[in-house]
Order: structure tokens, then sequence, then C-alpha cells
């Protein structure tokens, strides 16, 4: 099946640690993308790939790592620089083009306590 | 600055009844596409109709419909002969020429039985 995968679904951490949430995609897709989303809000963006190897920083990037080793993988790196980390996050993938969707993945929702 | 507005917070519709859910959105760029996703309460977004900058007519998919006044700049979402499952959020979306995705903060929606 053609899609992305995020696991876990619910992740439960403590105050201080990293924490790392896998993002995998057999899409094909160059663009990655994270979110984050909080409790009746929209979609924030923390990071986005272009390419392997290569990612920027989206609104909301402090406290959060990316690696792009592959073209599949995309993991985000919650430290514990990040102020508030419970939320819901949701990876995203995009082929190229404007008009091409994003397709998403079904979430990691991360509580810290 | 803000590049996607959703005005309503949240939106009632008698079921069966049509439901217009408002997006405006802010570029420059010639080229760029407008989304529309819904997310349940189970945190999956969906994406529902595509508008292309260049689309001369406006958007449809089955009760969903794109009305897009470009000189307005607006992307409002016509959801026809509501149905209880339409209950959600709905999120406005614009990419623009880069990868980026820009999204609204939302509107639920709530259908009234």
């Amino acid at each position: 099946d053609g899609g992305i995968t995020q696991s876990p679904k619910y992740l439960f951490r403590k105050e201080g640690q990293n924490v790392t949430l896998s993002c995998e995609q057999n899409l094909n897709h160059d663009a990655m993308y994270w979110y984050r989303q909080d409790p009746g809000q929209g979609l924030r963006l923390i990071y986005y790939s272009q390419i392997v190897n290569d990612f920027q920083k989206g609104d909301i990037a402090e406290g959060y790592s990316v690696s792009r080793e592959k073209k599949e993988s995309f993991p985000l790196t919650v430290t514990s620089a990040q102020k508030n980390p419970t939320a819901f996050y949701l990876c995203a993938t995009a082929d190229r083009g404007t008009g091409y969707e994003q397709y998403f993945g079904p979430g990691t929702r991360l509580t810290v306590t | 600055a803000q590049k996607i507005t959703q005005t309503q917070p949240g939106m009632f519709v008698q079921e069966k009844e049509a439901v217009t859910l408002d997006c405006t959105y802010d570029t420059s760029d010639p080229s760029y596409g407008l989304f529309w996703y819904k997310q349940p309460s189970s945190g999956e977004m969906i994406f529902l109709i595509y508008q292309g900058s260049y689309d001369q007519q406006n958007a449809t998919e089955g009760r969903y419909s794109l009305n897009f006044q470009k000189a307005r700049k607006s992307a409002n979402l016509v959801i026809s002969a509501s149905q209880l499952g339409d209950s959600a959020m709905y999120f406005c979306a614009m990419r623009r020429y880069g990868n980026q995705f820009y999204f609204g903060t939302g509107t639920s929606l709530t259908v009234i039985p």
C-alpha cells in the first residue's frame, strides 16, 4: 500500500527527555513536512525538506531538529529545549508542482509530563 | 504575514442544507494552488478539492465545490446537501512555488440533524 506511516500513534515522555517521531513514506515524493497542531488550532510548520540531505526551518523550528538522510524518511526530534512539546504532530509529503496536494500521515499525539 | 484567512471559527448547518466556508488568501505569485482539507475528530487530514490559479472554471468534487474569485482572492468551499458525517474541522491551504504550503486556522463545522 502506498502511503505515509507515522509511529507511534500515541507517545508519552517525561519532561527533559528528547523524543524522536518517525515518518516514513513510499509515495516517492521529494518534499516532506512536519506540522504541529494544538487543540482547536490550525497547522504550524516546523520543518520541511525538498530533497535528501537538505531541509529548511518553518515557523516554529525552535526546540526541534530533523534529518533527511533517505528520501523515504524524515524523522523529527523534539528536544528538551522545546517548552511546550505536548501536541499533535503531522507528517506530510508532496509531489512536485503547485497542482499537487499534500498527503498526510495519521499523526502522533505526544504527551510530555 | 497571514497568507490564508478563515474568518469563521465555527459554523452550524442543518442536515441536507448547503453551507459555505470562507477562505481568503494573499499572494503575488502568478501560479499557485488552493486546497481544502477535512479533519475529523480522529485527526487525519483528508484532501477534498483543488483549484489552480489558472483554472477558468470552479472546481467540483461530488458534493464539494470551490467558489474561486481570483480578483477578490477568495476560495470558498461550498458543501451541498450536508450530512452528519460532514461535521469536522475544515482547513483552507495554498501552495506556492517552492513547495511551501500555508494553512488557515480552520473552521469547525457542525451538522445538526
